[in-house]
């Protein structure tokens, strides 16, 4: 089942927070953030995973609660930049590598 | 190493007809896998490969789809007999094997059946 993300589009002026919500009803392995820019592949931004291990860019950060299958992705800072569709991927405990995406979330920001 | 690269980037095909898509991931990556994206929708599972070997494939990929890998390098996805609903943007990404790992998009192929 497709996780569900929130909100579904956010404007930000430059310099401001957003916080990206991805929510799962499955057990879940780990959870896989991407970035797409119109007319562009998904960029990988974080990955994080059961037992807490993560991996990512500096910039970015996230958090995955185990217990309620969410994850959040913090963007501080925003930078004109940033702007494009947040994607979460999920990994289901015991499938087989392949990531669930959700329906994204665009990030616009604003000079 | 130049990423993922995928060919063509553009297709536009006549309902009925067979396409073939070609996907080369990065080298040193084992795993490679396909997805479908449309508009405004994240990408969608298809299929993956850990060398050669297609270990999973999508209840949901019809059988005139079928993908290969058979140096367990470069892959190749064939859609035959094409639908105007097979329109999408197909991707491939690859990753390392192991714990940790993410996985790299391509460019992608815009197939565009009329």
């Amino acid at each position: 089942q497709q996780p569900v993300q929130s909100p579904q589009a956010v404007i930000l002026r430059e310099g401001e927070d957003a916080v990206i919500n991805c929510s799962s009803s499955k057990a879940l392995y780990s959870v896989h953030w991407y970035r797409q820019k119109h007319g562009e592949a998904p960029v990988f931004l974080m990955i994080l995973l059961k037992g807490g291990e993560q991996k990512g860019h500096e910039k970015i950060s996230a958090s995955f609660n185990e217990k309620k299958q969410q994850s959040s992705l913090y963007l501080t800072a925003s930078q004109l930049s940033y702007s494009g569709t947040y994607f979460c991927g999920t990994e289901r405990s015991g499938s087989a590598r392949q990531l669930t995406f959700g329906s994204g979330t665009q990030l616009t920001v604003l000079p | 190493d130049t990423g993922v690269s995928q060919n063509p980037r553009h297709k536009i095909t006549k309902r009925g007809q067979n396409v073939t898509f070609r996907c080369d991931p990065i080298s040193e990556h084992n795993r490679l896998y396909w997805y479908r994206q449309t508009l405004g929708q994240g990408p969608e599972f298809l299929t993956y490969f850990q060398n050669e070997a297609q270990l999973e494939k999508s209840r949901l990929l019809s059988d005139r789809f079928s993908a290969e890998r058979p140096k367990g390098s470069f892959s190749t996805l064939e859609i035959q007999r094409t639908e105007q609903g097979d329109s999408a943007m197909y991707l491939c990404a690859s990753s390392a094997v192991g714990s940790g790992y993410e996985q790299y998009f391509g460019p992608g192929t815009r197939l565009t059946v009329t």
